[in-house]
């Protein structure tokens, strides 16, 4: 099955600097990458997702990228704010069996003001 | 629109207890899943289903059964808990034409 492996675990950043999470994706299926953003003790909520036909996608201070020959993807935060503090995790998915999601084990971001 | 809902928000298990954890949604949506989470972790499959009366395992099924008798609900059930059962869990549901996937706002287990 599809194994999906996240990094840096944890990442501190200076306020107003970028921050980069990458991830890695076993299955060449996959054709489906979202973000999700969890703030402590509340759900994952979706913030940005990229298909395979498309290498960019970019919303304000967010944007993926997504190399398909190398089977990875990457999550920049730019003028990062206190409030993008949180655990980001990235996930994939074949689109088979009910569109299932493979997510990787999680970022903790830390902005410091 | 409540979207998806679950309950209890907070269960506190003996090992050996069963229980059922809730879960529905009201946006129609055929496909819905349960997670869960460990602490410091990332999210795990447990069971998903396609639509009512079709349930399928996930990555981690051992321990739990499901069923889904309307569109509307996916009950998780957890039959002689045990602590490695301790965590959260995500309910989750979406359409199968898009692939967001809409989550509940979890129920956290503990089972000593």
């Amino acid at each position: 099955g599809e194994n999906v492996e996240q990094h840096p675990s944890t990442l501190s950043v200076q306020e107003g600097d970028s921050a980069v999470i990458k991830c890695t994706y076993s299955d060449s299926a996959s054709n489906y990458f979202p973000w999700y953003k969890q703030e402590l003790g509340k759900r994952p909520q979706l913030i940005i997702d990229i298909r395979s036909n498309v290498g960019e996608k970019k919303d304000q201070r967010i944007a993926v990228t997504l190399n398909k020959t190398a089977k990875h993807f990457s999550l920049h935060i730019t003028e990062t704010q206190p409030e993008d503090s949180a655990v980001y995790f990235c996930a994939a998915s074949t689109g088979a069996a009910g569109n299932k999601l493979t997510f990787g084990g999680g970022t903790r971001v830390l902005v410091k003001p | 629109n409540a979207g998806v809902t679950q309950t209890p928000k907070f269960r506190i298990l003996k090992i050996g207890q069963s229980m059922t954890l809730q879960c529905t949604q009201d946006m129609n949506h055929n496909y819905m899943y349960w997670y869960r989470q460990d602490p410091g972790m990332g999210l795990k499959l447990i069971y998903y289903s396609v639509g009512a009366g079709i349930t399928d395992k996930g990555e981690v099924p051992n321990g739990y059964n499901v069923s889904r008798s309307t569109t509307e609900d996916f009950p998780l059930r957890l039959e002689l808990a045990a602590p490695s059962q301790t965590s959260v869990y995500f309910c989750a549901s979406t359409y199968p034409d898009i692939n967001e996937q809409y989550f509940g706002p979890g129920t956290r287990l503990t089972v000593t």
